[in-house]
């Protein structure tokens, strides 16, 4: 079935920099491409998302950009804060249509 | 807030038992997803109904079962517990039949098989 991977597992940033994941899926058929946020003790939480027919979306300090001849898709986050602390994870549709299928996840942690 | 609910929060239960998961999805929605968040496996699509229907089925055992009934709530039903379905069961929502639009997450519901 469809396999999305994404790095890096952890990332560590100082609050202001930039953060940028990234994620790799194998079916050329994918063509929606959500990332989510999951705090502690919550569900994940849709943040942002991509269709095929774009090659990137902004919305204030998150965008995300979409390759598909190389079939990747990248989250970046610029001025980051203590509270983007959290699991992201990215996910594309699957050849049948029906389902999401997950990276395993980012912990990304801003420190002050 | 997404709207969507799940109870119970927290479910403990012992091997071999079978427990009732539910999940309301948000108002107007009519998919229903159940995933399953281990450590080690991530997120896992489980299965999903769409107007009380089955539509799609991933990595569901035979011991789990769901249904969707007509107020639009569902349920997950997981029987015959093993110590390794200890996991986040979480319940999504979204208007469409396909996930080609967005899927928004309940809180979860966690369970541990003592």
């Amino acid at each position: 079935g469809e396999n999305v991977e994404q790095h890096p597992s952890t990332l560590s940033v100082q609050e202001g920099d930039s953060a940028v994941i990234k994620c790799t899926y194998s079916d050329s058929a994918s063509n929606y491409f959500p990332w989510y946020k999951q705090e502690l003790g919550k569900g994940p939480q849709l943040i942002i998302d991509i269709r095929s027919n774009v090659g990137e979306k902004k919305d204030q300090r998150i965008a995300v950009t979409l390759n598909k001849t190389a079939k990747h898709f990248s989250l970046h986050i610029t001025e980051t804060q203590p509270e983007d602390s959290a699991v992201y994870f990215c996910a594309a549709n699957s050849n049948s249509g029906y389902a999401l299928n997950f990276g395993k996840g980012t912990s990304l942690l801003v420190t002050p | 807030d997404s709207g969507v609910t799940q109870t119970p929060k927290h479910l403990i239960t012992a091997t071999g038992q079978r427990v009732t998961l539910r999940c309301s999805p948000r108002s107007g929605d009519l998919s229903v997803y159940w995933y399953q968040q281990s450590l080690d496996q991530g997120l896992q699509f489980l299965i999903q109904y769409y107007n009380g229907e089955e539509r799609a089925k991933g990595n569901i055992l035979e011991r789990f079962s769901a249904q969707q009934f007509p107020d639009l709530h569902s349920e997950l039903n997981l029987s015959s517990l093993e110590l390794g379905d200890s996991a986040l069961y979480f319940c999504a929502s979204s208007v469409a039949e396909f996930p080609r639009n967005e899927q928004f997450f309940g809180p979860g519901t966690r369970l541990t098989v003592l």
